[in-house]
């Protein structure tokens, strides 16, 4: 089955202490994106990536971190998180070009709370 | 992007068709019309895309006007399960970024 996978779902963590978010897909999608979704604000892209080694900010940027070391696989790190981190957020693929990224797949949304 | 602009939310009965306006009038000749949903706090969900003909598959139709400055999205026998945030996007084209903008809230009713 088509999909992409982020772990964990849920997440309680302080502030500072450093912290991943993995999103994985198997769909051999060269594009691979980021969001956060708060209330009022909507979703923002936080970084995306349009292939292996190749990675750009999105709207939102700072406090977080990506690599893409492998085509299937997106991490999120956020090296000294904040209470403002608090969030939903979302990992997404897709092809690549000719307009296909912005078909994407989404995972199912990793909720992070820190305190 | 492209500017769009979509009502705040929409009511429609279950059965019948739901139509949801999108405005984009400063679309380019080259822009594409996007169309996606969330149901409450899963993962959007991509539905329908279209440039400046008609389209449709299996989830929706996509109705774009002959100027192409607005479109509608048509759900042609609306379901409880389609309540969910519509969001209808025209991202620049081939350019990377995403933006989702605020969407239309459907609530479909029995």
């Amino acid at each position: 089955e088509a999909q992409v996978t982020q772990n964990p779902r849920y997440l309680i963590t302080v502030t500072g202490k450093k912290l991943t978010v993995t999103c994985s897909q198997n769909m051999n999608h060269e594009y691979m994106s980021w969001y956060r979704q708060d209330p009022g604000l909507g979703l923002r892209q936080i970084y995306y990536s349009m292939n292996v080694e190749v990675t750009d900010k999105g709207d939102v940027p700072e406090g977080y971190k990506v690599s893409r070391k492998e085509k299937r696989n997106f991490p999120l790190i956020l090296e000294s998180p904040s209470p403002n981190q608090t969030s939903l957020y979302f990992c997404a693929s897709s092809l690549s070009g000719s307009g296909r990224q912005y078909e994407q797949y989404f995972g199912p949304g990793t909720r992070l709370t820190v305190t | 992007d492209a500017k769009t602009t979509q009502p705040t939310s929409m009511d429609c009965a279950e059965g019948r068709a739901a139509n949801l306006p999108c405005n984009h009038s400063t679309i380019s000749g080259n822009e594409y019309v996007y169309w996606y949903r969330q149901i409450h706090s899963q993962g959007p969900q991509y539905i329908i895309h279209g440039l400046k003909n008609n389209e449709t598959n299996e989830m929706a139709s996509l109705i774009i006007t002959e100027d192409r400055k607005s479109s509608t999205l048509i759900l042609p026998h609306a379901t409880l399960r389609d309540t969910a945030v519509y969001y209808c996007i025209v991202p620049l084209y081939n350019f990377n970024k995403f933006y989702f903008g605020s969407g239309t809230k459907l609530n479909v009713k029995p």
